[in-house]
């Protein structure tokens, strides 16, 4: 069955320090990936797809993903996180034939000054 | 370019009634996508339609159910509501089918009393 983990709920990150976001997949085909942001009460944004191609793909906001077919991951990377980065990203996969995404639960990002 | 539009946002009911939630997806996108989300379950995905038929669907109770007018906005129904249906639900839209990327709306927080 196809699934998507995040492995980490929390991760609290000081201003300007790197950050790295894991996400793996379970899907029998290549799959098409991206990540999503959303801020308290609202809706997703999306920050970056892969659906084919170079494997490290870049982003809105500076954000960038590489997917690792031999790993099934998908991690999400910024260099130095701004305190407007502060939210939850979910990663998800879907899948050509099929119409829905699958996300992962989320990991929320807590940015300290 | 108008994004994904929701209405209402915010709504509450009492267990029993019913409701009824719109989205209007970005011009051009002939299929719309709903999805639930709570804390407790994440997000999941409810249904899909394309050009005014139910592509795909997910794992909950015939008390819900949608449908896609021609000029693509759909509405997604919730009959005899649960205090379990409390719950934020985002409408997704994509220009074609099977993976491509899909646009959300800031969603509507229904909560049921």
């Amino acid at each position: 069955a196809q699934s998507v983990t995040q492995p980490d709920i929390h991760i609290t990150v000081s201003e300007g320090a790197s950050l790295e976001l894991r996400c793996n997949y379970s899907y029998g085909a290549t799959p098409y990936l991206f990540w999503y942001v959303q801020s308290p009460g609202q809706g997703l944004q999306l920050l970056l797809k892969y659906f084919s191609g170079d494997t490290l793909v870049q982003g809105i906001k500076g954000f960038e993903a590489e997917f690792k077919r031999s790993q099934s991951s998908f991690n999400l990377r910024k260099p130095s996180v701004h305190w407007s980065d502060a939210a939850e990203y979910f990663c998800a996969v879907g899948a050509s034939g099929t119409y829905k995404y699958i996300f992962g639960t989320g990991t929320r990002l807590k940015v300290l000054a | 370019k108008a994004g994904v539009t929701q209405t209402p946002r915010y709504l509450i009911k009492t267990r029993g009634q019913q409701v009824t939630l719109s989205c209007s997806p970005i011009s051009g996108h002939r299929s719309v996508s709903w999805y639930q989300q709570t804390p407790g379950q994440g997000l999941q995905f409810l249904f899909e339609y394309f050009s005014e038929t139910q592509r795909n669907k997910g794992n909950f109770p015939g008390r819900f159910s949608g449908r896609q007018f021609s000029n693509s906005r759909s509405e997604m129904n919730v009959s005899t509501l649960e205090l379990g249906d409390s719950a934020l639900y985002l409408c997704a839209s994509s220009l074609r089918l099977a993976g491509d990327t899909q646009y959300f709306g800031p969603g509507t927080r229904l909560t049921v009393l």
